[in-house]
């Protein structure tokens, strides 16, 4: 099956700083997606970005399907985005229809 | 507009009980799905509706879990009896119709955390 592998596994910044979260995955995919599980648990939808490139505030994405990679762009972190970083790619046939996440990013921001 | 919402939001309960968790998905949409989630993993699909019929559950362990959407909304999703594996996190999620324009994807709940002792 489909493999979705995310870099780096962790990663820790004192708050002001930029980050780049990168998402491989290993066949072609309909759409992608990014999330933010924060610490309670929530799955926070960051954007569906199947290809080119979307800003809301602080965070930026950019998908290049055709050379099967994501990345999330967090610029001026703060504490509030501490949490794990999922990419999940949205397999979808006649029959299928299913996200498939990847290993996650945990991103600890420090004050 | 209100999100997904799941309840209860924490569950513990002694191993060979049952469980259910509940799921109100995004008015009119169409596709609800649960999925479990490990700790330190992402969530995996368990089992997916589009309106009340169950069009995939290859992934449901059927010989314990159980699942029903009546009347193509609200969602029920059971365990009987619970083993100690099962302590999880159990998320519903939404998307629009098919065939309308996905702009923002997959909305999931906040989850179901699941301790079996």
């Amino acid at each position: 099956g489909i493999q979705v592998e995310q870099s780096p596994p962790d990663l820790i910044l004192q708050e002001g700083a930029n980050s780049t979260l990168r998402c491989n995955f290993s066949d072609s995919v309909n759409n992608l997606q990014w999330f933010h599980q924060n610490p309670w648990g929530q799955l926070i939808n960051l954007f569906y970005i199947p290809s080119g490139t979307k800003q809301n505030g602080r965070l930026s994405a950019t998908t290049v399907a055709t050379e099967r990679y994501s990345l999330l762009y967090i610029s001026s972190s703060q504490t509030t985005d501490s949490g794990v970083y999922f990419c999940a790619v949205e397999l979808k046939s006649y029959n299928t229809d299913k996200l498939i996440f990847g290993t996650g990013t945990r991103l600890q921001v420090f004050p | 507009e209100a999100g997904v919402v799941q309840s209860p939001r924490y569950k513990i309960i002694e191993k060979k009980q049952p469980v259910a968790f509940w799921c109100n998905p995004i008015s009119g949409h169409n596709t609800l799905y649960w999925y479990l989630q490990n700790l330190g993993q992402g969530p995996e699909l368990l089992i997916r509706y589009e309106n009340e019929e169950a069009v995939d559950d290859s992934q449901l362990p059927k010989d314990r879990f159980s699942a029903e959407r009546l009347k193509g909304v609200d969602s029920t999703l059971k365990i009987q009896p619970a083993e100690l594996g099962d302590s999880a996190v159990y998320l519903c999620a939404s998307t629009i119709p098919i065939g309308t324009e996905l702009d923002y994807g997959y909305t999931f709940g906040s989850g179901t955390r699941l301790t079996v002792v």
